[in-house]
């Protein structure tokens, strides 16, 4: 079963330095890998997916991620945080029909 | 569109109650699923449907049942609710399963409270 480790539980920057989120994977085939972000008491919204294109995965509000298959990982960048950005964050791998594999979130916070 | 719609946004329940939790998407898709999302744990998928008259067990089943009679459609069951239950329960709908790359679109979620 493929698994989805999220490094940091919670991840505090100041607004305007770079954001930093890191995810690994598990799949030993090529993975579709996804980031999702979720405002408090909100839905959930796709940030960017990765589907075996390019490996760097510009995504929406200067999201970004490099997808390294060496280092199994997918982490998501931002150069300068917004305080917007303050959201739960999970990276999502998705294996054939049996949906999703969560990891289990990022909370960022942005200090003024 | 709509996109997914889930109701109730809220119900708290008792033990021993059951009750159905309502989804329905109008892009046409053949896959849906639902998770419940607890803290620390991301969300877990409960059950899936790949079409209508198609439903499979996910990670955390337990407790739940659902069907799926028309492609638009996908109610979550709760026979006899448990404390355990509560939870922050998401539907979600795709395209389809055969292209791995599809985006799943959520719904707004519906927060259960089970005394």
């Amino acid at each position: 079963a493929q698994s989805v480790t999220q490094l940091d539980s919670h991840v505090s920057v100041s607004e305007g330095t770079p954001v930093l989120l890191r995810c690994n994977y598990s799949s030993s085939y090529s993975p579709s890998l996804f980031w999702y972000v979720q405002h408090p008491n909100k839905g959930l919204q796709l940030l960017l997916k990765y589907t075996s294109a390019a490996t760097l995965v510009k995504g929406i509000n200067g999201f970004e991620a490099e997808f390294k298959k060496s280092e199994t990982s997918f982490h998501l960048t931002k150069p300068s945080a917004h305080m917007s950005d303050a959201a739960e964050y999970f990276c999502v791998e998705r294996g054939g029909a049996d949906g999703l594999t969560f990891g289990k979130g990022t909370h960022l916070i942005i200090q003024p | 569109n709509a996109g997914v719609t889930q109701t109730p946004k809220f119900q708290v329940l008792k033990t021993g109650q059951s009750m159905t939790l309502q989804c329905a998407q109008d892009m046409n898709h053949e896959y849906m699923s639902w998770y419940r999302q607890d803290p620390g744990m991301g969300l877990r998928l409960i059950h899936y449907s790949v079409g209508a008259g198609i439903t499979d067990q996910g990670e955390v089943p337990n407790g739940y049942n659902v069907s799926r009679s028309t492609t638009e459609d996908f109610p979550l069951r709760l026979l006899s609710a448990a404390p355990s239950q509560t939870s922050v329960y998401f539907c979600a709908s795709s395209r389809g399963t055969s292209g791995r790359s599809y985006e799943q679109y959520f719904g707004p979620g519906t927060r259960l409270t089970v005394t």
